[in-house]
């Protein structure tokens, strides 16, 4: 079965300085993972994706993602926060299935102080 | 840019009536989903659609649950008696293809609370 973890509930950082979000999956066969970002009664918003290739991941608003097979994570990364980046994180891996949905982990808070 | 849409923003009923959410997902997608999350905790998926059928729906998605695409464009959820626990925010999404690298598009969600 597939599953994600993100180890932190808050990450507080101040603006200017690089931010790691956490994550670590448990897929069998190729992973399909995703990072989204959710602003305050908002929908998710798609940030980016790693499929095969390069394992360093760019995605929207200046963000990437570094893959490593083994330790099986996926962190979440940008390398000066802006206090707009503060939201709620979450990291998802898809199913191998045609259709399969969207596993969630739990989530990190991410606060940006001036 | 496309994006999926729902409506209504906040919907409050009482226990043991029926709600009907509504999705308008993209237009060339062919895929459709809904997850709901309870006050900031975790997403937590539904049930998935295609083809006019479900194809796969979690322990949450019981008999008063129901789907529909009941024309080309509307993707509806419906809860049959609603009880408290239902209380969260129910985000639709779509996605083009079904394959693992095709992400999934969500709308701003519903917030449904049930007194």
């Amino acid at each position: 079965a597939q599953s994600v973890a993100q180890p932190e509930d808050q990450v507080n950082v101040a603006e200017g300085n690089p931010l790691t979000v956490k994550c670590t999956y448990s897929v069998s066969g190729n992973p399909y993972l995703f990072w989204y970002v959710q602003y305050p009664n908002r929908g998710l918003q798609f940030l980016l994706k790693y499929i095969t290739g390069d394992n360093l991941v760019k995605g929207s608003y200046g963000f990437e993602a570094e893959f490593n097979k083994s330790q099986t994570s996926f962190h979440l990364k940008k390398p000066s926060a802006l206090v707009s980046d503060s939201a709620l994180y979450f990291c998802a891996v898809r199913g191998a299935l045609l259709g399969g949905k969207l596993i969630f982990g739990q989530g990190t808070e991410l606060s940006v102080k001036p | 840019e496309p994006e999926v849409t729902q409506t209504p923003s906040h919907q409050v009923t009482q226990m043991g009536q029926e709600v009907i959410l509504r999705c308008v997902p993209i237009s060339n997608h062919l895929y459709f989903y809904w997850y709901r999350q309870i006050l900031g905790q975790k997403v937590e998926f539904l049930v998935s659609f295609y083809n006019n059928e479900i194809s796969e729906k979690s322990e949450i998605f019981d008999d008063q649950f129901s789907v529909e695409r009941p024309d080309g464009s509307n993707f509806t959820l419906k809860i049959r008696s609603t009880k408290l626990e239902d209380s969260a925010m129910y985000f639709c999404a779509s996605s083009e293809g079904g394959a693992g690298n095709s992400p999934l598009h969500f709308g701003n969600g519903t917030r449904l609370t049930v007194t």
